[in-house]
């Protein structure tokens, strides 16, 4: 069993729909992290947490460290937010911090 | 401020041949992380490098080797080519505060990644 399992895997809305994506984690973490890959490959930095709840723009994360569980939202999703979004976890207890990724949740916003 | 580059952005090898990849870390970064990702897949952590020594590693064999350089730039060596390497490598560079029992890492900024075939 993956230690990061994001869903739903493919996600395909209309523009303007509010989008949540899910992501559970089965291990203690010291930050999660939510990142957009483009095609190509290019990886951005979205938002990295420990508690509570970020605001950028149209994104919000929220996390809850008892469930092990993290959702991140879109609101007015537009076509250019199309791309895979990778929810990552940082267990590193005071060692690495080499991030444990999900599989990505593949998000297609129509016009 | 200079983001996380990344050198070459593609490169094709043959089995058995020897690679090495270069990533230049972000203005007043210490710490840097290299990732497999292989097509349709999330990346995997290589291994961590944190002012010039190995961090951490994960599940990859002795023939992925690295370098940390004093102006927190690195390298990934790969020798010994299998095809099963060909992927997108990834490396992100991250500010590290505080000692071992008690790092704190900031956020990691990716490199745009450097494609490898291995034919």
């Amino acid at each position: 069993k993956n230690e990061v399992e994001q869903s739903p895997q493919n996600l395909t809305a209309q523009e303007g729909e509010f989008i949540t994506i899910n992501c559970s984690y089965s291990v203690g973490i010291s930050a999660l992290h939510w990142l957009q890959q483009h095609p190509g490959g290019g990886i951005v930095s979205l938002f990295m947490l420990s508690s509570g709840k970020k605001k950028h723009g149209r994104l919000i994360a929220t996390i809850n460290i008892q469930e092990k569980h993290s959702s991140l939202h879109i609101t007015a999703s537009h076509p250019r937010d199309s791309a895979v979004y990778i929810c990552a976890v940082s267990n590193s207890g005071g060692g690495a911090d080499g991030l444990t990724f999900g599989k990505g949740t593949h998000l297609i916003i129509q016009p | 401020e200079t983001g996380v580059t990344q050198s070459p952005t593609h490169l094709i090898k043959t089995r058995g041949q020897q690679v090495t990849l270069r990533c230049s870390s972000q203005s007043g970064h210490n710490t840097v992380s290299w990732y497999q990702q292989a097509l349709g897949q999330g990346p995997q952590f290589i291994f961590q490098y944190y002012r010039e020594e190995e961090n951490g590693r994960g599940n990859f064999p002795p023939r992925f080797s690295g370098l940390q350089f004093p102006n927190y730039s690195s390298e990934l060596n790969v020798n010994a080519l299998e095809l099963d390497d060909s992927a997108l490598y990834l490396c992100a560079s991250s500010l590290a505060v505080g000692t071992l029992s008690g790092r704190t890492y900031n956020e990691q900024f990716f490199g745009p990644g450097t494609r490898l075939t291995v034919l």
